[in-house]
């Protein structure tokens, strides 16, 4: 597809469960974004990689959270134990990661429920 | 520590008239500003950017206006169309890092 593409659209879990969202970018970028959305508030950072590495982890609220890119390009959002407070919309935006005049391009996000 | 904030977070605006959004930072690192827009249930869709050497750029009907001494950034939309109806985020970065949101300004047209 020409877009970035986030799977599942929608999420409900239990509290306790271990979840993984996907989000496979646009071809080419090398650059890729999570970013969570609580209601009412703006996108908050996560986690961004550089091709296959994490070049900026610092957005990850604690060690349930883990993100991985294996191939550069696309990539998991993994959270173990998810609490009620996880609750949110997950997106995920791609780059050409040229650093300068970037631009993110975002999914339509997944929507988390933890009951 | 919000380094991006909308304070307003929404206006209503006449069909045909201007829309001004406000947005203001902290951080005097920042050098390159964006502004985007969402629909419900939908991912935000980038719309006009501004890096820091400028102090306007202008698309279409969209304008962004940066006053870097003030750390204010301003999108005018004029004329302001139903279609604009969404919740406008503006967005700042340190260029090659990660980019802040602010918490966004919902804006509705009035047909």
């Amino acid at each position: 597809g020409a877009g970035v593409s986030q799977t599942p659209s929608n999420k409900v879990t239990e509290k306790g469960k271990y979840v993984e969202l996907r989000c496979d970018p646009i071809s080419g970028h090398t650059a890729l974004y999570w970013y969570r959305q609580s209601l009412g508030q703006g996108p908050e950072f996560l986690i961004y990689f550089q091709g296959t590495g994490a070049a900026d982890d610092s957005g990850l609220p604690n060690d349930r959270f883990f993100a991985v890119r294996p191939e550069g390009s696309v990539s998991t959002l993994k959270i173990q134990r998810t609490e009620r407070g996880d609750s949110a919309v997950y997106l995920c935006a791609s780059s050409l990661g040229t650093g300068d005049g970037e631009k993110l391009f975002f999914g339509s996000g997944t929507q988390l429920s933890v009951l | 520590d919000q380094q991006v904030k909308q304070n307003s977070p929404s206006l209503s605006v006449q069909e045909g008239r201007i829309s001004i959004l406000n947005c203001d930072y902290t951080n005097s690192m920042f050098d390159y500003f964006l502004w985007y827009k969402k629909y419900p249930a939908e991912g935000p869709t980038f719309l006009i950017s501004i890096s820091s050497i400028k102090d306007k750029n202008e698309d279409g009907r969209f304008t962004v206006f940066l006053n870097k001494s003030a750390k204010h950034l301003s999108l005018h939309i004029v004329p302001s169309q139903p279609g604009d109806s969404a919740v406008y985020f503006c967005a700042a970065s340190v260029t090659g890092n990660q980019f802040y949101f602010g918490t966004g300004t919902s804006l509705t047209v009035i047909p």
